[in-house]
């Protein structure tokens, strides 16, 4: 196990909804990153936080947006949701200085109707 | 051109076989490559960074050819446990971020 939790795990939303996914890195870990997972895609970079400032964002809408906390967890915002919108949610926490190593979260399945 | 190009496969192979994997990425200002393993309805996994000097672990031997922006992926001895997706992945540190291809998927029949 990588330490890194999600929730929830599933979650059915209508369109024009939003919904708020959470992350709690692995201790010690400082930097998370978000990324969408598209059925028979790889995963895309959302955005990538540090110490609670955006660095970093993948080529996605301002509806999609996020925060980190002190406690370097983090959550995931997406207003007006879209059918496309449906796809595992996946974040990632690493160190700021070992960006290559990060560590996945089981992911939150997200169905948009 | 996708950043980052994969066969998607499946690969079919049985038990015992060796198979291979090849990848391409655009972006000549990659710094760090990695293959990651996902299983279905699970989380990727990193199953091994790759090196310019090639790198083994165990069955596994992950190799980098800078010039030709091409990495592969060889598995030997292959266990049913090996089927999953395969993902690599590409690291630019300019970014920061890691750029996933689609996967290749790899089905390893008794």
């Amino acid at each position: 196990e990588t330490g890194v939790t999600q929730s929830p795990t599933h979650l059915i939303k209508t369109r024009g909804q939003q919904v708020t996914l959470r992350c709690s890195s692995q201790s010690g870990h400082n930097t998370v990153s978000w990324y969408q997972q598209a059925l028979g895609q790889g995963p895309q970079f959302i955005f990538q936080y540090y110490r609670e400032e955006e660095n970093g964002r993948g080529n996605f809408p301002p509806r999609f947006s996020g925060l980190q906390f002190p406690n370097y967890s983090s959550e995931l915002n997406v207003n007006a949701l879209e059918l496309d919108d449906s796809a595992l949610y996946l974040c990632a926490s690493s160190l700021r200085d070992i960006q290559e190593t990060q560590y996945f979260g089981p992911g939150t399945r997200l169905l948009v109707l | 051109r996708k950043e980052v190009e994969q066969d998607p496969g499946p690969f079919n192979v049985p038990e015992g076989a060796t198979v291979a994997f090849n990848c391409t990425y655009s972006n000549s200002a990659s710094q760090s490559f990695f293959w990651y393993r996902q299983d279905c309805r699970k989380e990727p996994k990193l199953l091994m960074s790759v090196y310019s000097s090639g790198n083994e672990d165990g069955r596994f031997t992950a190799q980098l050819n800078r010039a030709s922006q091409y990495i592969s992926l060889l598995i030997r001895d292959s266990k049913l446990s090996d089927s999953a997706t395969y993902l690599c992945v590409v690291n630019d540190l300019n970014t920061d971020k890691l750029i996933f291809g689609t996967g290749t998927r790899l089905q390893v029949f008794p």
